[in-house]
C-alpha cells in the first residue's frame, strides 16, 4: 500500500531559524512528489513538484529536493509568515494522490 | 486570473437535511476531484471527473454523489448528513491525471467548504 509519512508532526522556530521538513514515501513508481501549503481553513496552496531523484526547485525561503525515498522542504531564515500547514503527496501509476498527514510550522517572531 | 472557485464558503445543515457544495474552475481542467479532510488529518479523495467519466473511491460512502453537469462545475451532494461527515470539503482540478514531466498532473485545489453538521 502506498503510503507517505512527514515528519515531524510539529515544529516551532524562531524566526531566522532554518529547518528542514522530512516527508517520506513507500510508492510504487513515483510519478511526481508534491508540496503544498495550507493555511488554517483554507484549500492547498500548489508550492512544488519534482519528478526525478536529484531534483531541486526553489521559491523564496523554501527550496524542496527529492531523493528516491524522501523528499525534503528547506526553509531558510524562516519569517512569521511562512506559519502554516505544509502537505506532501506522492503521485504513482493510476493511484489517486497519497497525501501525508503534514507538519505543522510555527515561526515565532 | 485562472483558479477553483467552491461555494458556499461555510455550510450549516442538520442531521440528515440534504447538502449541496458548488465547485467551479476557470482552468479549463480536464479532472475534477472532492477531497474530504478533518482536523489535522490527510485529505482524503472521495471521487473524481475525467471529463465526464466518474471514478469513485472504494471506501466513499454511498452517502456521496458528485454531478458535473459541465466541463467549469462539479458538485457534491451530501444525501442524508451525520455527525461524522463535518468536515472542511476540497475541490481540486488538474489538466491530466497523471502526466509526469510536464506539470499537467499537478492539482489545484480551491479555497474549501467549512460544512458543520447539527
Amino acid at each position: 500500500e502506498d503510503q507517505v509519512t512527514q515528519s515531524p508532526e510539529a515544529l516551532r522556530l524562531q524566526e531566522g531559524e532554518s529547518s528542514s521538513l522530512n516527508c517520506s514515501y513507500t510508492v510504487s513508481g513515483l510519478r511526481g512528489l508534491f508540496w503544498y501549503r495550507q493555511d488554517p481553513g483554507k484549500g492547498p496552496e500548489f508550492l512544488f513538484t519534482l519528478y526525478s531523484a536529484g531534483e531541486e526547485k526553489e521559491k523564496e525561503r523554501l527550496k524542496a529536493t527529492l531523493t528516491k525515498k524522501e523528499s525534503f522542504l528547506h526553509i531558510t531564515a524562516p519569517k512569521p509568515e511562512d506559519s502554516a500547514t505544509y502537505l506532501c503527496a506522492a503521485l504513482s501509476g493510476n493511484t489517486p494522490l497519497v497525501f501525508g498527514k503534514g507538519t505543522r510550522l510555527s515561526v515565532i517572531a | 486570473d485562472a483558479m477553483v472557485i467552491q461555494n458556499p464558503r461555510y455550510q450549516v445543515t442538520q442531521f440528515g437535511k440534504p447538502v449541496t457544495l458548488s465547485c467551479s474552475q476557470t482552468l479549463n481542467h480536464n479532472v475534477m476531484y472532492w477531497y474530504q479532510q478533518k482536523s489535522s488529518q490527510a485529505p482524503k479523495l472521495l471521487f473524481h471527473y475525467y471529463d465526464k467519466d466518474f471514478n469513485n473511491e472504494a471506501d466513499t460512502p454511498d452517502n456521496f454523489q458528485s454531478r458535473r453537469p459541465n466541463t467549469s462545475f462539479c458538485f457534491l451532494d451530501i444525501r442524508s448528513p451525520g455527525l461524522g461527515d463535518a468536515a472542511m470539503y476540497l475541490c481540486a482540478t488538474s489538466k491530466y491525471t497523471s502526466w509526469a514531466g510536464t506539470g499537467t498532473d499537478t492539482q489545484y485545489f480551491g479555497p474549501g467548504t467549512r460544512l458543520t453538521v447539527l
